[in-house]
Formats: C-alpha cells, structure tokens, sequence
C-alpha cells in the first residue's frame, strides 16, 4: 500500500492550545480516516470522512476531507492532557486495504 | 457493540519458533478482519485481510500466513519465526471504518 505523508511528525503544546495535523497523499482516495493510539494499545477511531470537501466534529477534535481527495487535516481544540498521544491518518482508495502514515505524536504540558 | 480479542497480550519467543496469534470477534456477523503489524510505535502495516472463512488475501509476502477456521476467528501463524517479525499485531474489522483490537506484543529473541 502506499505510504501517507503526514505531518507534523510531532508536536509539543501548551494545554488550551489549539493543534492542527495533516496528511497528503499522490493518489485520490475515497475515504480517510483518523485514529489515536495511546501506549501499548490499539487505534482508536477518532472520525470517518467520506465525501470530499466534507467537514466533520467529533467534540473539540474537527476532520476535514480535502477537495482534490489528496489529503486531509485534523484539528484539536483547546487541547487538554488526555489528547497526548499518536495521531494516525489513515486512507482507503478503493476495497479495504487502509493506507496509514507514520503518526504525528503530540504531547500537551499542563 | 462489536468486540475485538486478542491473545495472548504480549509474547516473547527465541527465533526459529513457531507462532499462533489469535483474534476472535463477538457482536457480529460475516465480519471483515485483518491482520496489521506496528513495529516502533509508528506505521501500521497491513499483513492480511479476510472477507468471509477460508478467504485470505495477503498483502505483504513474508514470513507469516493466516487462517480463518470459523467466521469470527482470524489466526496469524509463523512456522519459524525471525528477529524481524518482532512487533505489535493488531486484528481488526470492518468495511470502510476499521476497529482495532487491544494488540499482541511480539518479541522474537
């Protein structure tokens, strides 16, 4: 499968900050993904974006489906220390083998 | 809800070995599942996928195979293991939204 850019690869933030992450890709894909992980356990799903230019809430957290379906953006509101953790975007172009990128890693300083 | 097992939780073998990791699913039917590999934290890969029983498809050639015995059962199995099947296996299922179970800890030395 192919690789997903995504970045930052990680971030440090004050708590009530705001953060942003993103992911690209080359080829166009039909539904994107985003997920965290905490140490030693599995991905959690965060939120599912299927249609481009669609905007999705998931409380504080906000997932966009970018235009060209090339790439996709993750926002963080007013972060808090529970947010710290691995961030995974995740790409699906067609049938069901995810594409993932390589995490963005935050950690949030009270 | 949908249930996600895996056992055992962490694991630590001596290269040449074999292996047997087991997910099992509860909470519904004819699932999707797969087979991912973590190695440092970062980067999950996608080893096998499985749409219904004895349907595999593997995605990366390697040292491991997998099996699906009954409809809510995925297996991965090694023969021999090497130091760099070391890693966290996680099963997974669904369609489009694909849910993680906790993961299986590997450690070949």
């Amino acid at each position: 499968g192919q690789q997903l850019n995504q970045s930052p690869q990680s971030m440090f933030i004050q708590e009530g900050e705001d953060v942003s992450m993103n992911c690209t890709s080359s080829s166009i894909f039909n539904t994107w993904l985003w997920y965290k992980q905490d140490p030693g356990e599995g991905p959690v799903l965060l939120i599912a974006l299927y249609k481009a230019g669609e905007l999705t809430s998931n409380g504080r957290l906000t997932a966009q489906f970018g235009i060209t379906r090339k790439d996709s953006f993750l926002n963080i509101s007013a972060s808090i220390p529970s947010d710290v953790g691995i961030y995974f975007c995740a790409g699906l172009p067609s049938g069901y083998a995810l594409n993932f990128g390589k995490g963005t890693s935050l950690l949030v300083t009270p | 809800s949908q249930t996600i097992h895996q056992w055992p939780a962490t694991l630590v073998q001596p290269v040449g070995s074999p292996l047997s990791l087991e997910c099992t699913v509860e909470g519904t039917s004819n699932p999707n599942l797969y087979w991912y590999r973590q190695a440092a934290g970062r980067g999950l890969q996608l080893l096998f996928y499985s749409v219904g029983i004895g349907q595999i498809s593997s995605e990366v050639p390697q040292n491991l195979s997998a099996s699906r015995p009954q409809d809510r059962q995925f297996i991965l199995s090694s023969k021999k293991l090497l130091l760099s099947d070391s890693g966290f296996y996680l099963c997974a299922l669904g369609a489009y939204e694909q849910y993680f179970g906790p993961g299986t800890r590997l450690t070949v030395t």
